[in-house]
């Protein structure tokens, strides 16, 4: 089976801009995690999706979105992008509800992105 | 915000020998994860214990869990070079198994 693919894996973008990162799901799962990692806060939860849906955001501002596509495959978007939105944004995928908690997230490459 | 702290933050060692990380968490769990990332990649699943276990193996890895103090350990065994990452231990939030709180990271650094 192919991993999860994000595209595309560098970005580098001006503050103001906004900026859409992709991410593919292995085949047959349905949720979609996405989490930003930066040296200073760590690794951090995002929001997860599930058949098109939004399940759970974490802490960030309303500027972070995100949507899933019929198809599993899910987009986040970065508007009005600030310094400190450079970071690497990593994406997760699991077969999703109705499974335990007791199964592992399986992680893309990432996207870096860097904001000037 | 992080669940807890990784300790050491960095750990350096000769090939061949063990590495144990100690991870620490603050809320009641379901299981604790731990993941391996290489340098500026994604992350790699490794074991994952359930908090009604108190000792899970899995190759050269073996994952201790102590609820009661809140804590857990990753030893990696005769140590390669190819193991030099960080490490992460993992907690799912209470309610939503994918939503994941962080420890800080333990870097290893296996020398040839």
């Amino acid at each position: 089976k192919a991993g999860v693919t994000q595209t595309p894996r560098y970005l580098i973008k001006t503050r103001g801009q906004q900026v859409t990162l992709s991410c593919s799901p292995i085949s047959g799962h349905r949720s979609v995690s996405w989490y930003q990692q930066t040296p200073g806060q760590g690794l951090q939860f995002l929001f997860e999706y599930f058949s098109e849906t939004q399940r759970n955001k974490g802490n960030f501002p309303g500027r972070f979105s995100g949507r899933q596509f019929s198809n599993s495959r899910s987009e986040m978007n970065v508007s009005t992008l600030e310094l400190g939105d450079s970071a690497l944004y990593l994406c997760a995928s699991s077969p999703g509800q109705g499974v335990t908690y007791n199964s592992p997230l399986h992680f893309g490459n990432g996207t870096r992105l860097t904001v000037t | 915000s992080q669940q807890g702290e990784e300790d050491p933050q960095a750990l350096s060692i000769q090939e061949g020998e063990n590495a144990t990380m100690n991870c620490s968490y603050k809320t009641s769990i379901n299981n604790l994860q731990w993941y391996r990332q290489n340098s500026g990649r994604g992350l790699v699943h490794l074991i994952l214990i359930r908090s009604n276990e108190r000792e899970k193996h899995s190759g050269r890895l073996r994952v201790t869990l102590d609820t009661s103090k809140k804590s857990s350990s990753l030893l990696i065994t005769a140590s390669r070079a190819a193991d030099t990452a960080s490490y992460f231990c993992a907690t799912p939030r209470v309610g939503s198994a994918r939503q994941l709180t962080f420890g800080s990271g333990t870097q290893l650094t296996v020398l040839p």
